[in-house]
């Protein structure tokens, strides 16, 4: 079985600081972890993905992801947020034997200006 | 082109009424998957296309019936649906339906039972 946990339901962060949001997971085989990130009334839109090799991730908008074997974990990070990215992010795992895509329950970013 | 496209973005429908949901994709895609959103929530998987054929059903109440005329079309037919049915509807593609493939969405169809 496999899963997807968001600790953080709200994460509030100054313009201009670094951001994380957090994301751990639970798989059987080797975990393909991804991020999107959801507007309002708006459908998902990727960042970036994990598949193998490097644990940094780079992906879309100056995100990051860090993927930590040992701590079961791939974590979204940006040195600098931006208002605008201001949004729903949810972190998701595919299942190793079919197309079915888990999400974790979302984290609302929140960028004070 | 990474764009799904789904049409109509709004659907207001009475519990007798049959309504269709669309969707379109032209980046060649042979996966295509439906999904429902509920306020707050994230996105549950519904059904799932692999090279026009379907391979997932998560158990969907037959009200909801899907169709992929081709691999650049998707269609979800809608029938004596319930209002716990509204919902954000989503499409997304996918490269193949290998686990390493990102998925893209449509913006969705916000749709309200009466």
């Amino acid at each position: 079985a496999q899963s997807v946990a968001q600790p953080e339901d709200q994460v509030n962060v100054a313009e201009g600081n670094p951001l994380t949001v957090k994301c751990t997971y639970s798989v059987s085989g080797n975990p393909y972890l991804f991020w999107y990130v959801q507007y309002p009334n708006r459908g998902l839109q990727f960042l970036l993905k994990y598949i193998t090799g490097d644990n940094l991730v780079k992906g879309s908008y100056g995100f990051e992801a860090e993927f930590n074997k040992s701590q079961t974990s791939f974590h979204l990070k940006k040195p600098s947020a931006l208002v605008s990215d201001s949004a729903l992010y949810f972190c998701a795992v595919r299942d190793g034997g079919a197309n079915n895509l888990f999400f974790g329950t979302g984290t609302r970013l929140t960028v004070i200006p | 082109d990474t764009e799904v496209t789904q049409t109509p973005k709004h659907l207001v429908m009475g519990m007798t009424n049959k309504k269709s949901l669309k969707c379109e994709q032209h980046m060649g895609h042979r996966a295509m998957y439906w999904y429902k959103q509920k306020a707050k929530k994230p996105p549950e998987l519904m059904f799932v296309y692999s090279y026009e054929k379907l391979s997932i059903n998560e158990s969907v109440p037959s009200r909801f019936s899907p169709e992929c005329p081709n691999s650049s079309l998707l269609n979800l037919h809608l029938h004596a649906l319930q209002p716990e049915d509204s919902a954000l509807y989503l499409c997304a593609s996918s490269q193949g339906g290998g686990r390493f493939h990102e998925q893209y969405f449509g913006p969705g169809t916000r749709l309200t039972v009466t």
